[in-house]
């Protein structure tokens, strides 16, 4: 059975300081999707990695995916009050498009 | 830009009695899933469809949940009856086929009370 898991699960950051998120999964997958949600908002997709080596990267966040050690990291530069959010890692088990999701990290940014 | 909708989005309901959930993905879209996210967690799957067929309902405590999605486009995920415990956001979303990004909706957060 596939395992997701998400650390920390709670982290403050002052604005414009860097942080890293990590999501660990117990079984092989090639497939990682990283979503943001709002409180009381549903899931916005932030990153797809479909491949070991993958790096995504979009304003003051990147992903990468190393599935050899079955690790992705999200990575928060300089970060700023509208980054606030909780973010999810899940893993497509068994190549069926069936995510399993970590248990979140929220994020909260102070000025 | 196309959306996945669901409704309603809110739904206060009292232990025991039945509910419904309605769901209609972006057009075109053949798979559908139905997720269910307790506060402070990640969701989790209950059921997907290819089309009309289920691919895996093995999450779906089917004792009180159905769901069904007859001509293969828009859904309904009904729970009879209801307990304290099924109190939180039902999640909607569809992907054009099995290995492609999945798109949610805006959910349904149900109260049970």
């Amino acid at each position: 059975e596939l395992k997701v898991e998400q650390n920390p699960l709670f982290l403050s950051m002052q604005e414009g300081k860097n942080y890293t998120i990590y999501c660990n999964y117990s079984t092989t997958s090639d497939r990682l999707y990283w979503y943001r949600q709002d409180p009381g908002k549903s899931l916005e997709s932030l990153f797809v990695l479909l491949s070991n080596g993958a790096v995504k990267q979009e304003g003051r966040l990147m992903a990468s995916l190393d599935t050899k050690a079955r690790l992705s990291t999200l990575h928060i530069t300089a970060a700023v009050h509208d980054l606030s959010a909780t973010y999810f890692c899940a893993v497509d088990e068994e190549y069926g498009n069936k995510l399993v999701f970590g248990a979140g990290t929220i994020l909260r940014v102070k000025s | 830009e196309a959306e996945v909708a669901q409704s309603p989005r809110y739904k206060i309901t009292e232990k025991s009695q039945a509910v419904a959930f309605w769901c209609d993905p972006i057009s075109g879209h053949a798979t559908l899933y139905w997720y269910r996210q307790i506060l402070g967690q990640g969701p989790e799957l209950l059921v997907q469809f290819q089309d009309e067929s289920v691919v895996d309902d093995s999450q779906l405590p089917k004792d009180r949940f159905s769901a069904e999605r007859l001509k293969g486009v828009d859904s309904t995920l009904k729970i009879q009856p209801a307990e304290l415990g099924d109190s939180a956001m039902y999640l909607c979303a569809s992907s054009p086929d099995l290995v492609y990004e999945q798109y949610f909706g805006p959910g349904t957060r149900l109260t049970v009370t």
